[in-house]
């Protein structure tokens, strides 16, 4: 089983539109989530933690449930420029041993 | 935010060559350095952790006599893939973190390395 598993996507939307990516790890001893975006022959930028109460940014929310070990992403609003790889992380002590998903693939479209 | 930057960008060499690739915090001091490869489609896997002055750590799977890593000062890793086959072509990616052993440890990506082995 891998450590952290993504929705294979892709996931084509058009402008506008709600998506949301579901993640889970399989390591009961993660302390830290994070979701990257990855464009194309890019490197991962961080696009947001992940707290157990849940966090928003802007149209971008976070979810986290420790006990099901389950980690979503909900993007509202979408738009042209989030076209990108999505990446579920999670890390254990100090995030010196991030794990990461394959990603997701999202294309929004006029 | 932090920059770290890689070197190369991009490399072509041919088999049995070594490739050397350079990763630098250019505003910060990096304690521990880490180096990635992501092949296409596929997620970032962890190589090696690297700290300053001291022996990379490598994960399972991946041999130190081939990927050599040297993190002789707090703002420079260097990966080196000695006798590179096709196999090894892959985009290389670096991160770097500015704590030290405790507490939320950010780490910041360099753009990568894309080596391709002919």
């Amino acid at each position: 089983r891998k450590e952290v598993e993504q929705d294979p996507g892709p996931f084509n939307v058009p402008e506008g539109a709600t998506v949301a990516f579901n993640c889970t790890y399989s390591n009961s001893a993660s302390q830290s989530f994070f979701w990257y975006r990855q464009d194309c022959r890019k490197e991962p930028k961080l696009l947001m933690s992940v707290y157990s109460s849940g966090n928003e940014d802007g149209r971008f929310t976070a979810q986290l449930n420790r006990a099901s070990q389950y980690i979503s992403l909900l993007i509202r609003d979408s738009k042209l420029s989030d076209s990108a790889t999505y990446l579920c992380v999670v890390a254990t002590y100090n995030n010196n041993d991030m794990r990461f998903g394959a990603g997701t693939r999202l294309t929004v479209k006029p | 935010g932090a920059v770290v930057s890689q070197h190369p960008s991009r490399v072509i060499c041919k088999s049995g060559t070594s490739v050397k690739i350079e990763c630098r915090s250019l505003d910060f001091q990096a304690t521990t350095m880490f180096w990635y490869r992501q092949f296409p489609k596929k997620s970032l896997m962890l190589m090696a952790t690297s700290n300053e002055g001291s022996k990379a750590t490598y994960e399972q799977g991946v041999e130190k006599d081939k990927f050599l890593i040297n993190h002789a000062s707090l703002t420079l890793s260097t990966l080196t893939v000695t006798s590179a086959h096709p196999e090894d072509s892959s985009f290389y990616i670096c991160s770097a973190t500015t704590a030290g052993t405790s507490g939320y440890n950010e780490q910041f990506f360099g753009p990568g390395t894309r080596l391709t082995v002919l």
